[in-house]
């Protein structure tokens, strides 16, 4: 266990519609990161949040949106939702000080199906 | 562009055999190579990890093989059990940030 809380574990919606995925940190961490896991593009990074401010943004699409609150927990919005955006996504979440060779500690996912 | 190149995409080895993981990058700022191990159900979990300033890092029986001027580097496995049958990825980062750039992972089955 990573200490890494994602819910919900599993979510099947339809087309067009909007999800909103929940990560709860490490104790103490302050970094969270987004990742997305398909077959087709592999696990990609989406987008870190520190101590509440955007840190960096990798390939995320403009329909979908996060941010971190004040108690660190952090939020994925999933927007006008497509076929393609099936994939499990990832959370997870380091101390937030030192860059590069940070450990991140990966959550269970949360497997999106859009049907 | 894929920054992270990884092979083979599935291997399958015997009980204590050592399987060789192979990944090459392409951005020179690169400075930290993990790799994640990931079971079935699970995210990944970071097994073991190299600075490019050392070639070579062991731990138990997971060992790193850094080349700089190749651009590459390896994942070797020492007596492999079946219980190390995971899908493994390579990932790489720079200090500037700590996305990781993950390589398209491979699928390891270690038979009894």
């Amino acid at each position: 266990d990573s200490g890494v809380t994602q819910t919900p574990k599993h979510l099947i919606t339809a087309t067009g519609q909007r999800v909103t995925l929940r990560c709860s940190p490490r104790s103490g961490d302050l970094s969270v990161y987004w990742y997305q896991q398909s077959l087709d593009q592999g696990l990609q990074f989406l987008i870190q949040y520190y101590n509440g401010e955007e840190r960096a943004k990798g390939n995320i699409l403009e329909r979908f949106s996060a941010q971190q609150f004040p108690d660190l927990h952090s939020e994925l919005n999933l927007s006008s939702l497509e076929l393609g955006d099936s994939a499990l996504y990832f959370c997870a979440s380091s101390v937030g000080l030192a860059g590069a060779g940070e450990t991140q500690y990966f959550g269970p996912g949360t497997r999106l199906l859009v049907l | 562009q894929q920054q992270v190149k990884q092979s083979p995409q599935s291997l399958i080895v015997q009980k204590g055999g050592i399987p060789i993981i192979n990944c090459a990058y392409e951005n020179t700022a690169f400075d930290y190579f993990p790799w994640y191990q990931q079971f079935p159900g699970k995210g990944p979990a970071l097994l073991i990890a190299i600075r490019p300033d050392v070639s070579e890092k062991k731990e138990g029986r997971f060992t790193i093989s850094f080349n700089k001027s190749a651009k590459q580097f390896s994942l070797h496995i020492m007596d492999s059990q079946p219980g190390d049958s995971a899908t493994y990825f390579c990932a790489a980062t720079r200090s500037a940030t700590n996305k990781l750039i993950f390589g398209t992972g491979t699928l390891l089955a270690v038979q009894p």
